[in-house]
């Protein structure tokens, strides 16, 4: 059965520093999304994506963060100047309609 | 605003004993809700929606929009349940989920 996958599954990083989380959604899929979750809080949204461009994004996606779809099967997550605060998991989702499929998540911490 | 609430952070139910995980949402127009459970280790994954009324691995979830709740039920907790259970809405119009805190559920032996 088709998963989601992302890499790395871990990243530590200092402040300041730019990250890429990278993700290869389910390879029928058309939408794409990324959320986090800071440990012990709820999974929260950040962007959405369709056709090559931004769907939809909360507040939290602003502009330190930034997506791309390079090459046609990985999506992909930048942070330009990582905060400590951005220390979260982060999970990747993919689908053809309403049901999402996540990614294991990548657990980013920011030194 | 939406709002998904799952009061409970923490349920712990004998194995055999009936469970209910409450979630309640907060949408004034027609709200899409799901289940997701994430197992020990695993990623997250769809348990329920509620369009298709379906019974998955004996959980089920009724809608009920007069009190705006989706909570999640089985008659007889097994061991293999206990993991972490979301409660999500999708709005209309977009394809966002809104998760609730979560339920961690533990069927003890």
């Amino acid at each position: 059965e088709p998963e989601v996958t992302q890499t790395p599954s871990h990243q530590v990083t200092q402040m300041g520093q730019e990250v890429i989380l990278r993700c290869v959604p389910i390879s029928n899929h058309l939408y794409f999304y990324w959320y986090r979750q800071i440990l012990g809080q709820k999974v929260e949204f950040l962007v959405s994506f369709y056709n090559n461009e931004i769907s939809e994004k909360s507040e939290i996606f602003d502009d330190q963060f930034s997506v791309e779809r390079p090459d046609g099967s990985n999506f992909t997550l930048k942070i330009r100047s990582t905060k400590l605060e951005d220390s979260a998991m982060y999970f990747c989702a993919s689908s053809l309609g309403h049901e999402q499929f996540f990614g294991p998540g990548t657990r980013l911490t920011v030194l | 605003a939406q709002r998904v609430t799952q009061p409970e952070k923490l349920l712990s139910v004998f194995k055999g004993a009936p469970v209910e995980l409450k979630c309640n949402y907060s949408y004034s127009g027609s709200p899409e809700l799901f289940w997701y459970v994430q197992y020990s280790r695993q990623r997250l994954q769809l348990l329920l929606r509620h369009i298709s009324r379906e019974s998955i691995k004996g959980f089920t979830a009724d809608l009920n929009k007069g009190e705006t709740s989706f909570h999640l039920k089985k008659p007889f907790a097994q061991e293999e349940d206990s993991a972490m259970y979301y409660c999500a809405l999708r709005t209309s119009g977009t394809y966002k989920y809104i998760f609730g805190t979560g339920t961690r559920l533990k069927v003890l032996a």
